[in-house]
């Protein structure tokens, strides 16, 4: 398995600021993913983060409001950019590890935008 | 777009086994087949996965049909603590979970 951390763990903001999360694994990784899960509904990919590259960014996303980094392989942030009351969500991220990449998940951080 | 159907709900016995079922139908021949659950707005929580072949861990067994296009979970000994949404998901090769609405567990002492 993997130990994965994210912060903050919530956070309420005011729209138009901006939020960047961090998500930090306990040992190297090569693919980084980050999801948003709305109030009451599953879990949706934003983007793909691979150490070395820019990240590929899901239908419907964009680099302008998700801005990702990926310094090393074990670290990444999500900003939530500009941010609006549609953007209160849980947003995770989540590692591949093992023989045949298993995803494993953080536990998220709860984002209320007012 | 999520690649498989689950039941909405479902109810079990503390204590009895729980299966839940999951379609596939159009699941290719190198995709596989992971489960996973959720309490309460955690992170989701790896359960099992597998490709043709019925696998067991601590947590559960995976029994998939010899065609490939079902598989069903089982929770051997269902707790309240497996009260969880459970996530069927065929992952395609370039490792992405498509996440569908999953099947809500409620286990009832």
């Amino acid at each position: 398995s993997a130990v994965i951390s994210q912060k903050p763990s919530r956070d309420i903001c005011q729209r138009g600021t901006s939020l960047t999360i961090q998500c930090q694994v306990d040992s190297q990784v090569t693919m980084m993913f980050w999801y948003r899960q709305q109030p009451g509904q599953s879990l949706t990919l934003i983007a793909t983060a691979n150490q070395g590259s820019e990240a590929t960014y899901e239908s419907g996303f964009v680099i302008d409001k998700f801005p990702i980094s990926r310094p090393n392989l074990t670290f990444s942030t999500l900003t939530v950019s500009n941010m609006s009351p549609e953007d209160s969500s849980i947003y995770l991220c989540s590692v591949d590890r093992g023989p045949k990449y298993t995803q494993y998940f953080g536990p998220g951080t709860r984002l209320t935008v007012l | 777009d999520a690649k498989t159907t689950q039941p909405p709900s479902m109810d079990c016995a503390e204590g009895r086994a729980a299966n839940l079922p999951c379609n596939h139908s159009t699941i290719s021949g190198n995709e596989y087949v992971y489960w996973y659950r959720q309490i309460h707005s955690q992170g989701p929580q790896y359960i099992i996965h597998g490709l043709k072949n019925n696998e067991t861990n601590e947590m559960a067994s995976l029994i998939i049909t010899e065609d490939r296009k079902s598989s069903t979970l089982i929770l051997p000994h269902a707790t309240l603590r497996d009260t969880a949404v459970y996530y069927c998901i065929v992952r395609d090769n370039d490792y992405k979970l498509s996440f569908g609405a999953g099947t809500t567990v409620t286990v009832r002492a």
